[in-house]
């Protein structure tokens, strides 16, 4: 079993939806990031959170450090945002990054 | 600039050959990383370094070796290459402070292709 596991794996939305990732974690964190990465491309982080919740743009993630679980919402969703999102965490010893398995986004126009 | 980089980006190689995969970073950063990406886009540690000394080092073959000349640089050579090390390789970079989550910095990744 995974130390980070991401649901949905796939997940495919019509322009201007709503969406939602979720990720959940077993391990003690002392921060949990959301990263993107785009077909073909690198990886870039988009937030890093240790408590409540962050937002830029359209996107907004938050965090319940008692319930282990974290979620990403992409607003008014855009072809744009068409990409791998994957969820990380970095362990409270410091030392070592858990990764889920990452959620393919589709945005079909 | 590009905060880590690492090059090349395309490598399309034949099995047995031995590569070097090069990594920097010009963020000042204390520890280094490799990740391994496979056909499922699942990102697995491979190996990190924490002021040029290894603090982990998963099972990989140990075809496989890491080299750290100093802190900002981490390199990746691998042996004697097989069809199945065929991935993306990335290189990425933090600092190492167990009392603050830290922002970690990717590279663009290596696309490894053995052929």
């Amino acid at each position: 079993k995974n130390e980070v596991e991401q649901s949905p794996q796939n997940l495919t939305a019509q322009e201007g939806e709503f969406i939602t990732i979720n990720c959940s974690y077993s391990v003690g964190i002392s921060a949990l990031h959301w990263l993107q990465q785009h077909p073909g491309g690198g990886i870039v982080s988009l937030f890093m959170l240790s408590s409540g919740k962050k937002k830029h743009g359209r996107l907004i993630a938050t965090i319940n450090i008692q319930e282990k679980h974290s979620s990403l919402h992409i607003t008014a969703s855009h072809p744009r945002d068409s990409a791998v999102y994957i969820c990380a965490v970095l362990s409270n010893t410091g030392n070592q990054f858990y990764f889920g398995t990452g959620t393919s986004l589709t945005v079909i126009p | 600039d590009t905060a880590v980089s690492q090059t090349p980006k395309y490598l399309v190689t034949q099995m047995g050959n031995d590569k070097s995969i090069k990594c920097e970073q010009n963020l000042g950063h204390d520890t280094m990383y490799w990740y391994k990406q496979d056909s499922k886009k699942f990102l697995k540690i491979m190996f990190s370094y924490n002021n040029k000394e290894l603090i982990i080092n998963e099972t990989v073959p140990n075809r496989f070796s890491p080299k750290s000349p100093d802190k900002a640089h981490l390199n990746l050579h691998i042996n004697s290459l097989e069809l199945g090390d065929s991935a993306v390789y990335f290189c990425a970079s933090s600092f190492m402070r167990k009392s603050s989550g830290n922002t970690i910095y990717f590279g663009e990744g290596s696309w490894l292709t053995v052929v």
